[in-house]
Protein backbone atom coordinates (compact mmCIF):
# COMPACT_ATOMS: atom_id res chain seq x y z
CA UNK A 1 0.00 0.00 0.00
CA UNK A 2 1.14 3.57 -1.09
CA UNK A 3 2.74 5.92 2.31
CA UNK A 4 2.83 9.86 1.52
CA UNK A 5 5.55 12.09 3.21
CA UNK A 6 4.74 15.80 3.89
CA UNK A 7 7.30 17.88 5.10
CA UNK A 8 7.57 20.53 7.10
CA UNK A 9 5.17 19.87 9.08
CA UNK A 10 4.40 22.96 9.95
CA UNK A 11 5.88 26.21 8.67
CA UNK A 12 6.33 29.33 9.89
CA UNK A 13 6.92 32.23 7.14
CA UNK A 14 6.03 36.18 6.51
CA UNK A 15 4.41 38.07 3.65
CA UNK A 16 6.27 38.03 0.38
CA UNK A 17 8.55 35.33 1.42
CA UNK A 18 8.82 32.18 -1.14
CA UNK A 19 7.02 28.92 -0.11
CA UNK A 20 8.06 25.44 -1.06
CA UNK A 21 6.68 22.40 0.48
CA UNK A 22 7.36 18.93 -0.61
CA UNK A 23 5.69 15.27 -0.94
CA UNK A 24 7.00 11.96 -2.05
CA UNK A 25 4.92 8.92 -2.38
CA UNK A 26 6.21 5.40 -1.44
CA UNK A 27 4.34 1.84 -2.72
CA UNK A 28 3.24 2.73 -5.71
CA UNK A 29 3.71 3.74 -9.35
CA UNK A 30 2.81 6.38 -12.00
CA UNK A 31 0.24 8.11 -9.32
CA UNK A 32 -2.13 10.54 -10.04
CA UNK A 33 -1.26 13.29 -7.65
CA UNK A 34 -3.00 16.05 -5.51
CA UNK A 35 -2.72 19.28 -3.63
CA UNK A 36 -5.54 20.03 -1.80
CA UNK A 37 -5.44 23.27 0.60
CA UNK A 38 -7.87 22.93 4.06
CA UNK A 39 -8.99 25.79 6.26
CA UNK A 40 -9.71 24.45 9.69
CA UNK A 41 -12.90 22.03 10.11
CA UNK A 42 -14.03 22.66 6.37
CA UNK A 43 -13.77 20.42 3.52
CA UNK A 44 -10.77 20.55 0.52
CA UNK A 45 -10.05 22.75 -1.73
CA UNK A 46 -8.15 20.93 -4.45
CA UNK A 47 -5.52 23.39 -6.07
CA UNK A 48 -3.55 21.36 -8.40
CA UNK A 49 -3.43 17.99 -10.05
CA UNK A 50 -0.47 15.61 -11.79
CA UNK A 51 -1.40 12.76 -13.57
CA UNK A 52 2.17 12.24 -14.59
CA UNK A 53 6.11 13.88 -14.88
CA UNK A 54 5.72 17.66 -15.88
CA UNK A 55 1.54 17.36 -16.03
CA UNK A 56 0.20 19.69 -13.80
CA UNK A 57 -3.34 21.16 -13.80
CA UNK A 58 -4.58 23.94 -11.96
CA UNK A 59 -8.04 24.24 -10.39
CA UNK A 60 -8.31 27.65 -8.73
CA UNK A 61 -5.93 30.74 -10.05
CA UNK A 62 -3.62 31.97 -7.25
CA UNK A 63 0.00 33.17 -6.05
CA UNK A 64 0.69 28.93 -5.80
CA UNK A 65 2.49 26.78 -8.26
CA UNK A 66 2.97 23.39 -8.67
CA UNK A 67 6.02 20.88 -10.15
CA UNK A 68 6.19 17.08 -10.38
CA UNK A 69 9.78 16.65 -11.17
CA UNK A 70 9.84 12.73 -10.77
CA UNK A 71 7.11 10.40 -10.73
CA UNK A 72 6.56 10.24 -7.01
CA UNK A 73 7.48 13.59 -5.78
CA UNK A 74 4.99 16.85 -5.97
CA UNK A 75 6.28 20.24 -4.81
CA UNK A 76 4.10 23.35 -3.98
CA UNK A 77 5.74 26.12 -4.04
CA UNK A 78 5.24 30.08 -4.00
CA UNK A 79 7.48 32.94 -4.62
CA UNK A 80 5.67 35.79 -2.78
CA UNK A 81 3.32 34.20 -0.09
CA UNK A 82 0.21 36.57 0.68
CA UNK A 83 -1.62 36.42 4.13
CA UNK A 84 -4.49 34.34 2.50
CA UNK A 85 -2.61 31.75 1.76
CA UNK A 86 -2.45 30.31 5.34
CA UNK A 87 -3.96 27.13 5.99
CA UNK A 88 -3.46 23.29 6.32
CA UNK A 89 -2.03 21.60 2.79
CA UNK A 90 -2.85 17.78 2.06
CA UNK A 91 -0.92 15.58 -0.61
CA UNK A 92 -3.14 13.32 -1.52
CA UNK A 93 -2.39 10.38 -4.58
CA UNK A 94 -4.54 7.66 -6.55
CA UNK A 95 -4.64 5.16 -9.20
CA UNK A 96 -4.57 6.65 -12.45
CA UNK A 97 -8.26 7.54 -12.83
CA UNK A 98 -9.55 10.11 -11.42
CA UNK A 99 -12.08 8.26 -9.69
CA UNK A 100 -10.30 6.41 -7.52
CA UNK A 101 -10.23 6.57 -4.20
CA UNK A 102 -7.42 9.26 -2.86
CA UNK A 103 -4.35 8.59 -0.32
CA UNK A 104 -4.04 11.41 2.27
CA UNK A 105 -0.14 12.24 3.83
CA UNK A 106 -0.34 13.90 6.77
CA UNK A 107 -0.24 17.59 6.32
CA UNK A 108 1.80 20.97 6.34
CA UNK A 109 -0.07 23.88 8.34
CA UNK A 110 1.39 26.88 6.93
CA UNK A 111 0.60 30.31 8.72
CA UNK A 112 2.10 33.37 7.18
CA UNK A 113 2.15 36.50 9.67
CA UNK B 1 -22.19 25.26 -5.39
CA UNK B 2 -21.02 21.73 -3.61
CA UNK B 3 -21.82 18.62 -5.44
CA UNK B 4 -21.57 16.86 -2.02
CA UNK B 5 -23.91 18.36 0.76
CA UNK B 6 -23.28 16.75 4.38
CA UNK B 7 -25.47 17.30 7.35
CA UNK B 8 -25.31 17.90 10.28
CA UNK B 9 -22.16 20.50 9.60
CA UNK B 10 -21.49 20.23 13.16
CA UNK B 11 -22.39 17.90 15.45
CA UNK B 12 -21.78 17.65 19.48
CA UNK B 13 -23.50 15.20 21.30
CA UNK B 14 -22.57 12.98 24.81
CA UNK B 15 -20.72 9.66 24.88
CA UNK B 16 -23.26 6.74 24.18
CA UNK B 17 -25.39 8.72 22.23
CA UNK B 18 -26.33 7.32 18.40
CA UNK B 19 -25.89 9.53 15.49
CA UNK B 20 -26.13 9.28 11.80
CA UNK B 21 -24.39 11.74 9.29
CA UNK B 22 -25.50 12.27 5.70
CA UNK B 23 -24.07 13.16 2.51
CA UNK B 24 -26.47 13.74 -0.38
CA UNK B 25 -26.08 14.97 -4.23
CA UNK B 26 -28.04 14.76 -7.13
CA UNK B 27 -25.60 13.67 -9.21
CA UNK B 28 -25.22 9.36 -9.72
CA UNK B 29 -21.44 7.93 -8.08
CA UNK B 30 -19.28 5.41 -9.53
CA UNK B 31 -18.51 4.57 -5.51
CA UNK B 32 -18.79 6.98 -2.21
CA UNK B 33 -15.75 7.14 0.14
CA UNK B 34 -15.93 8.32 3.69
CA UNK B 35 -12.70 9.62 5.75
CA UNK B 36 -12.09 10.57 9.48
CA UNK B 37 -9.88 13.10 9.90
CA UNK B 38 -8.12 14.37 13.30
CA UNK B 39 -6.85 18.16 13.71
CA UNK B 40 -3.52 18.39 12.44
CA UNK B 41 -3.70 14.91 10.27
CA UNK B 42 -4.33 13.93 6.91
CA UNK B 43 -7.92 12.33 6.25
CA UNK B 44 -8.07 8.50 6.74
CA UNK B 45 -9.96 6.76 4.23
CA UNK B 46 -12.51 4.36 6.41
CA UNK B 47 -14.59 2.91 3.93
CA UNK B 48 -15.85 2.52 0.13
CA UNK B 49 -19.27 1.64 -0.64
CA UNK B 50 -19.95 0.77 -4.36
CA UNK B 51 -23.25 -0.98 -5.06
CA UNK B 52 -26.33 0.75 -4.19
CA UNK B 53 -28.10 -0.17 -1.28
CA UNK B 54 -24.87 -1.74 0.11
CA UNK B 55 -24.45 -1.75 3.62
CA UNK B 56 -21.37 -2.06 5.29
CA UNK B 57 -20.40 -2.15 9.00
CA UNK B 58 -16.82 -1.34 10.82
CA UNK B 59 -17.32 -1.82 14.07
CA UNK B 60 -19.76 0.55 15.76
CA UNK B 61 -19.98 2.49 12.36
CA UNK B 62 -22.29 1.39 9.86
CA UNK B 63 -22.28 3.09 5.94
CA UNK B 64 -25.19 3.14 3.66
CA UNK B 65 -24.98 3.89 -0.05
CA UNK B 66 -28.30 4.57 -1.53
CA UNK B 67 -30.23 2.74 -3.79
CA UNK B 68 -29.93 5.18 -6.70
CA UNK B 69 -25.85 5.80 -5.74
CA UNK B 70 -26.92 9.46 -5.27
CA UNK B 71 -26.73 9.53 -1.63
CA UNK B 72 -24.84 7.64 1.65
CA UNK B 73 -24.92 7.98 5.22
CA UNK B 74 -22.57 7.03 8.31
CA UNK B 75 -24.27 5.90 11.34
CA UNK B 76 -22.14 5.45 14.56
CA UNK B 77 -23.81 3.56 17.70
CA UNK B 78 -22.49 4.15 21.14
CA UNK B 79 -20.35 7.05 20.46
CA UNK B 80 -17.11 7.77 21.81
CA UNK B 81 -15.01 10.19 22.50
CA UNK B 82 -12.40 8.98 20.16
CA UNK B 83 -14.95 9.08 17.25
CA UNK B 84 -13.94 12.73 17.60
CA UNK B 85 -13.11 14.48 14.44
CA UNK B 86 -14.13 15.63 10.87
CA UNK B 87 -15.91 13.30 8.46
CA UNK B 88 -15.88 13.50 5.05
CA UNK B 89 -17.49 11.86 2.07
CA UNK B 90 -16.13 11.57 -1.41
CA UNK B 91 -16.50 10.02 -4.77
CA UNK B 92 -16.23 9.71 -8.37
CA UNK B 93 -18.25 10.58 -11.25
CA UNK B 94 -17.61 12.08 -14.77
CA UNK B 95 -13.75 12.45 -14.98
CA UNK B 96 -13.84 14.17 -11.52
CA UNK B 97 -13.45 13.03 -7.91
CA UNK B 98 -15.04 15.67 -5.31
CA UNK B 99 -15.29 15.88 -1.44
CA UNK B 100 -18.22 16.77 0.57
CA UNK B 101 -18.03 19.85 2.82
CA UNK B 102 -17.72 17.79 5.99
CA UNK B 103 -19.59 17.22 9.51
CA UNK B 104 -17.24 18.02 12.65
CA UNK B 105 -18.29 15.65 14.90
CA UNK B 106 -17.29 16.17 18.95
CA UNK B 107 -18.08 13.07 21.61
CA UNK B 108 -18.43 14.47 24.76
CA UNK B 109 -17.00 12.26 27.96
Amino acid sequence: SQTIHQWPATLVQPVGSPLSLECTVEGTSNPNLYWYRQAAGRGLQLLFYSVGIGQISSEVPQNLSASRPQDRQFILSSKKLLLSDSGFYLCACSGDSYQETQYFGPGTRLLVL
Amino acid sequence: TQLLEQSPQFLSIQEGENLTVYCNSSSVFSSLQWYRQEPGEGPVLLVTVVTGGEVKKLKRLTFQFGDARKDSSLHITAAQPGDTGLYLCAGGTGNQFYFGTGTSLTVIP
